[in-house]
């Protein structure tokens, strides 16, 4: 039973524009969101997160925003360079009860051309 | 180095051998955690260290998949008598507290092949 969803397996946006990627959840007990970064053959690489009491984190040209009662969150990535184009995972932990265990969605392939 | 290492990087057996797959995370990290990331997928927990106590192997999908860290440091995930389908990129993370405040850093994964 997938717990973080990504909906879309792929996005293609032109260099300068916005990319914006999304994530659901359905565990209502995770409490803190992640986005990771991976390039092929690498291993992902951490992003930027957020914590539940918070509904936006900024960090340069990347942010991430939360809407719990919906159980969304989404990565902004503005402007968006060729160097973006990755895969994007979603993961979320429950702090209180998995010792840290990342749930992670099945990524979105991002394709940021000039 | 300052990352997490892994080897080998890629790994390829017949069905039925067993396999051991190392993890060096980065140094003075106390939590350790394995993933299993089949095709398409994202990664999956496996099982979850903190120093040389290995507090969840819930995720572990069979018996035949074990996993130590004796002194506390570098990890091993030994597979026995290999299955196809435990091909996939297995990753290994570190991080400095038990893993829920702070991110966990990956290393770069070893892609097992099974034949």
């Amino acid at each position: 039973d997938q717990q973080v969803k990504q909906n879309s397996p792929s996005l293609s946006v032109q260099e300068g524009r916005i990319s914006i990627l999304n994530c659901d959840y359905t565990n209502s007990m995770f409490d803190y969101f992640l986005w990771y970064k991976k390039y092929p053959a690498e291993g992902p690489t951490f992003l930027i997160s957020i914590s539940s009491i918070k509904d936006k984190n900024e960090d340069g040209r990347f942010t991430v925003f939360l809407n719990k009662s919906a159980k969304h969150l989404s990565l902004h990535i503005v402007p968006s360079q060729p160097g973006d184009s990755a895969v994007y995972f979603c993961a979320a932990i429950n702090r209180g009860s998995t010792l840290g265990r990342l749930y992670f969605g099945r990524g979105t392939q991002l394709t940021v051309w000039p | 180095g300052a990352g997490v290492s892994q080897s080998p990087r890629y790994k390829v057996a017949k069905r039925g051998q067993d396999v051991a797959l190392r993890c060096d995370p980065i140094s003075g990290h106390v939590s350790l955690f394995w993933y299993q990331q089949a095709l398409g997928q994202g990664p999956e927990f496996l099982t979850y260290f903190q120093n040389e106590a290995q507090l969840d192997k819930s995720g572990l999908p069979s018996d035949r998949f074990f996993a130590e860290r004796p002194e506390g440091s570098v990890s091993t995930l030994k597979i026995q008598r290999t299955q196809q389908e435990d091909s996939a990129v297995y990753l290994c993370a570190s991080s400095t507290l038990q893993g829920g405040y702070q991110p966990q850093h990956f290393g770069d994964g070893t892609r097992l092949s099974i034949l």
